[in-house]
């Protein structure tokens, strides 16, 4: 089965500083990959995802991840933290012949992005 | 466009009570979710569906039903509500197998006391 290991539940930074939110998967046949952000008291809105071809793939408000099957990571980066930016990130993972043969994600434990002025 | 709409937003329910959560979708979506989130656990898949008239279960379906007679609905049942079931539900739709960027409603919390 498909799984998805996002190392940290909490990761702080300073305003200005590099955003580095790490995701491991797991799947046995080739992935689409997704990274979600969930501000407070409300649901679940894209950031980015990978389905084929270009392995860095480049999201809303600045972020973006790589796919890298060598290590079946997609790591989500954004150069400059910004207060807004503070939120829960989740990092999800479907394929086809997993999940009883659909493409319904699985969702990582999630991250929670500390911002400090 | 209201995207995906989930009612009620708040419910306390005593346990043994049953109740439906409501899910309803105006995208044209063939695949709809619901997932359960947790403290420390992100998103357990609960139920789903891939049209009208097909369901499945994901990783955590006891105590919970579903069904999907339209494209457009797809209602949460509890059975005998139990404390272990407070959470956040959220419903979820993606176009299709191809196009799997999910789309959420704003959750429904749950209390069972």
């Amino acid at each position: 089965a498909q799984s998805v290991t996002q190392l940290g539940s909490h990761v702080s930074v300073s305003e200005g500083a590099l955003v580095l939110l790490r995701c491991n998967y797991s799947s046995s046949v080739p992935p689409y990959l997704f990274w979600y952000v969930q501000y407070p008291n409300q649901g679940l809105q894209l950031l980015l995802k990978y389905t084929t071809g270009a392995t860095l793939v480049k999201g809303i408000n600045g972020f973006e991840a790589e796919f890298k099957k060598s290590e079946t990571s997609f790591h989500l980066t954004k150069p400059s933290a910004h207060m807004s930016d503070a939120a829960e990130y989740f990092c999800a993972v479907s394929a086809l012949g997993e999940s009883g043969g659909s493409y319904i994600p699985t969702f990582g434990r999630g991250t929670s992005l500390i911002v400090h002025p | 466009n209201a995207g995906v709409t989930q009612t009620p937003k708040f419910q306390v329910l005593k346990t043994g009570q049953s109740m439906t959560l409501q899910c309803a979708q105006d995208m044209n979506h063939e695949y709809m979710s619901w997932y359960r989130q947790d403290p420390g656990m992100g998103l357990r898949l609960i139920h789903y569906s891939v049209g009208a008239g097909i369901t499945d279960q994901g990783e955590v379906p006891n105590g919970y039903n579903v069904s999907r007679s339209t494209t457009e609905d797809f209602p949460l049942r509890l059975l005998s509500a139990a404390p272990s079931q407070t959470s956040v539900y959220f419903c979820a739709s993606s176009y299709s197998a191809e196009n799997t960027e999910a789309f959420f409603g704003q959750g429904t919390r749950l209390t069972v006391v």
